[in-house]
């Protein structure tokens, strides 16, 4: 069975705290995706990486970054966390091509 | 970029009815459309997609009919049952590593 395993469900963090959201995926899979989902806004693309070391920005990368350095493994990292950045994230992934995204169950984080 | 607007953003429906969930897009090279499907505290899932090559596509109680010129797309679920209650996202994409989401559709299945 597909798995792509978040490495935490719930957080609670400060302001200005280093975060890291960790993804694993056992599919072999290139493609992998880190997207934020709140309330009438749906599934907003934060990052992608197609690549082991490779990423690239999707629509609102601002305050985040990204590490990809073993294939199934896809990190998001919030440097310096803020209010704004409370939300639920979701890991992805995806094999070549345009088709099936398999997501995780989802991080909620809550910056206080 | 691509723009996705999903309506109506809350469903309720009875058991046994049909629940239609519909969205627009705005790039017409987008030539693929999937539907998930997110259930509570679960991460969304893939319930069907359909390519700009077809029309309409049928998996047991769900259908996606495309309607390329007029650049939108439905979801229909037949015989709707209380396991379907859930919440509901279009996407678009053209060919690339880029899915754009609508807002997502609330489906309560009344008993």
């Amino acid at each position: 069975d597909v798995k792509v395993t978040q490495s935490s469900r719930y957080l609670v963090k400060r302001t200005g705290e280093k975060v890291f959201l960790e993804c694993v995926q056992d599919m072999d899979h290139e493609n992998m995706f880190w997207y934020r989902q709140d309330p009438g806004l749906g599934l907003r693309l934060i990052y992608f990486s197609y690549d082991v070391k490779m990423k690239e920005k999707g629509d609102i990368p601002e305050g985040y970054s990204v590490s990809r350095e073993k294939k199934e493994r896809f990190s998001l990292i919030l440097e310096s966390a803020s209010t704004n950045q409370t939300s639920m994230y979701l890991c992805a992934s995806r094999g070549p091509g345009v088709g099936e995204l398999f997501f995780g169950e989802g991080s909620r984080l809550t910056v206080l | 970029g691509e723009n996705v607007e999903q309506h109506p953003s809350t469903l309720s429906v009875q058991e046994g009815d049909s629940a239609v969930i519909k969205c627009t897009y705005s790039d017409s090279a987008s030539n693929y459309f999937p539907w998930y499907k997110q259930e509570l505290g679960k991460g969304p899932q893939l319930i069907i997609d359909i390519r700009s090559n077809v029309g309409e596509k049928k998996d047991q109680r769900i259908a996606v009919t495309l309607n390329k010129t007029a650049k939108h797309f439905s979801l229909h679920i037949t015989e709707t049952q209380p396991e379907d209650s859930a919440v509901y996202f279009c996407a678009a994409s053209k060919n690339d590593y880029k899915l754009s989401f609508g807002a997502g559709t609330t489906v309560t299945v009344r008993a």
